[in-house]
C-alpha cells in the first residue's frame, strides 16, 4: 500500500522569504502522479502543482516549484517570494497511474502561516 | 476551466432526517466523483468512489446503506446522508476527475458544513 508523510506539522515563514515543504512516500509502483494541494481558511482545496513520476523535469507554477527525487521518494514543494494569502494547510498526495478513478492517498498536512 | 460547486455550502437538520448534498462540476465532464469527509484539522478521508451510471464503490467501514451516492449525469453525482445523527455532523467534500488533458487530476468543490442537531 502507498503512503504520504509529511513530518512538518506546522511552518512559519516572513512575507518576501521563501520556504520548503517536506513530502515523502513509499511505493512500490514506477508510473505515478505526485500533487500538492492548498487548503486555505476557506477550507476549499486548491491544485497548487502536479507532477509526472516519468518526467525528470521538476514542474513549476510561477511562484511554486517542486524539487523530486524519485530514487529518494521525495517530493518537496518549494514557495518563493511568499505572500499572505499563501497561509493555509498545504497537502502532498500520491496517485497511481491509470485514469481518473484511482485514489489520491493524502499525507496529514503542514500548516503554513506566513507572517506580515 | 475545471470548476467544481456543491451545494448547499452550510445544512443543519435535526436527527433522523436526511440531508442530499449535489456535487457539479461546471466546465468539464467528469467520469469520476469522489466524496471525502474531513475532520477538524485532519486530512480527507474518502468515502467513496462514482462513475458516472454505475454503483459506488465505498471505503472499508463506510455504510453505504447511510450514506447513498448516485452518479446520474457526466456533471452531477450526491451523497445523501440518511436518518442523519450527531455524529454524521462534518466536512463533507466532493471531488471530480476526468477533465480532457488531465483526466486523472482531481478538482474539489468547496464544501458542505453539515451540522446534525
Amino acid at each position: 500500500a502507498q503512503t504520504v508523510t509529511q513530518s512538518q506539522p506546522e511552518m512559519s515563514v516572513q512575507e518576501a522569504e521563501t520556504v520548503t515543504l517536506s513530502c515523502t512516500y513509499d511505493t512500490s509502483e514506477n508510473n505515478y502522479y505526485l500533487f500538492w494541494y492548498k487548503q486555505p481558511p476557506s477550507r476549499q482545496m486548491i491544485l497548487v502543482i502536479r507532477q509526472e513520476a516519468y518526467k525528470q523535469q521538476n514542474a513549476t507554477e510561477n511562484r511554486f516549484s517542486v524539487n523530486f527525487q524519485k530514487a529518494a521518494k521525495s517530493f518537496s514543494l518549494k514557495i518563493s517570494d511568499s505572500q499572505l494569502g499563501d497561509t493555509a494547510m498545504y497537502f502532498c498526495a500520491f496517485m497511481k497511474h491509470g485514469g481518473a478513478t484511482n485514489k489520491l492517498i493524502f499525507g496529514t498536512g503542514t500548516l503554513l502561516a506566513v507572517q506580515p | 476551466g475545471a470548476v467544481v460547486s456543491q451545494h448547499p455550502s452550510r445544512v443543519i437538520c435535526k436527527s433522523g432526517t436526511s440531508v442530499k448534498i449535489e456535487c457539479r462540476s461546471l466546465d468539464f465532464q467528469a467520469t469520476t466523483m469522489f466524496w471525502y469527509r474531513q475532520f477538524p484539522k485532519k486530512s480527507l478521508m474518502l468515502m467513496a468512489t462514482s462513475n458516472e451510471g454505475s454503483k459506488a464503490t465505498y471505503e472499508q467501514g463506510v455504510e453505504k446503506d447511510k450514506f447513498l451516492i448516485n452518479h446520474a449525469s457526466l456533471t452531477l453525482s450526491t451523497l445523501t446522508v440518511t436518518s442523519a445523527h450527531p455524529e454524521d455532523s462534518s466536512f463533507y467534500i466532493c471531488s471530480a476527475a476526468g477533465g480532457s488533458g488531465r483526466t486523472e487530476t482531481q478538482y474539489f468543490g468547496p464544501g458542505t458544513r453539515l451540522l446534525v442537531l
